[in-house]
């Protein structure tokens, strides 16, 4: 079956625009999350969505970024009037459900830069 | 305080051998997952093997073993008879319910085969 798609795979901003990252799930997963991985580091958690639950925005850096995701399945990460900090690849990743052995399931990024 | 510990950030290991990748997590929570990804340069998260903190053995998958010690919180994942496609980032990653469920990574460890 498919795996998790995101869209763009790249996207080159000016300073202070506003871009919008897209998620798709694997059909069927009710769990979706969003991280941020810096050049050579590891993964930052953003936010994460369960069902209809409330979303944890634990993660979020800055009231600059902002997700939803609608019918609770594709799911769109909003960074407004970014900065050259935000470069980095957005990886989003779903999984079946929240037990413990529920892993998730990456796609394959969007690599953002904020000239 | 770190949840989860990667204390190697770069290692070799020749052609065939089999070589360990050390994984340590901090968590009061008796149930919880651990989890092993392997990102290749192409960028992509590969999910690779799953040990539960109830099971009672071992997690193995084809060539990757898990070696999980509870008591010493650690959750070192063994490659054998390494292969030059092993070269990668190595992520190891725990899923706690105190948490809500959210993923929290280590910084990785970058494999190097060597024919």
């Amino acid at each position: 079956g498919a795996g998790v798609s995101q869209s763009p795979s790249n996207k080159v901003t000016e300073k202070g625009k506003d871009v919008e990252l897209r998620c798709d799930p694997i059909s069927g997963h009710t769990a979706l999350y969003w991280y941020r991985q810096s050049l050579g580091q590891g993964l930052e958690f953003l936010i994460y969505f369960q069902g209809n639950s409330a979303p944890d925005k634990s993660g979020l850096p800055s009231d600059r970024f902002s997700a939803e995701r609608t019918g609770g399945s594709v799911s769109t990460l909003t960074i407004q009037r970014t900065q050259q900090e935000d470069s980095a690849v957005y990886l989003c990743a779903s999984s079946r459900g929240t037990s413990g052995r529920d892993t998730q399931y990456f796609g394959p990024g969007t690599r953002l830069t904020v000239l | 305080a770190q949840k989860i510990t990667q204390t190697q950030p770069g290692m070799f290991v020749q052609e065939k051998e089999a070589v360990t990748l050390d994984c340590t997590y901090d968590t009061s929570d008796p149930s919880y997952g651990l989890f092993w990804y392997k990102q290749p340069s192409s960028g992509e998260m590969i999910f690779l093997i799953y040990q539960g903190s109830y099971d009672q053995q071992n997690a193995t998958e084809g060539r990757y073993s898990l070696n999980f010690q509870k008591a010493r919180k650690s959750a070192n994942l063994v490659i054998s008879a390494s292969q030059l496609g092993d070269s990668a980032m190595y992520f190891c990653a725990m899923r706690d319910t105190n948490t809500g469920n959210q993923f929290y990574f280590g910084t990785g460890t970058s494999l190097t085969v060597i024919p």
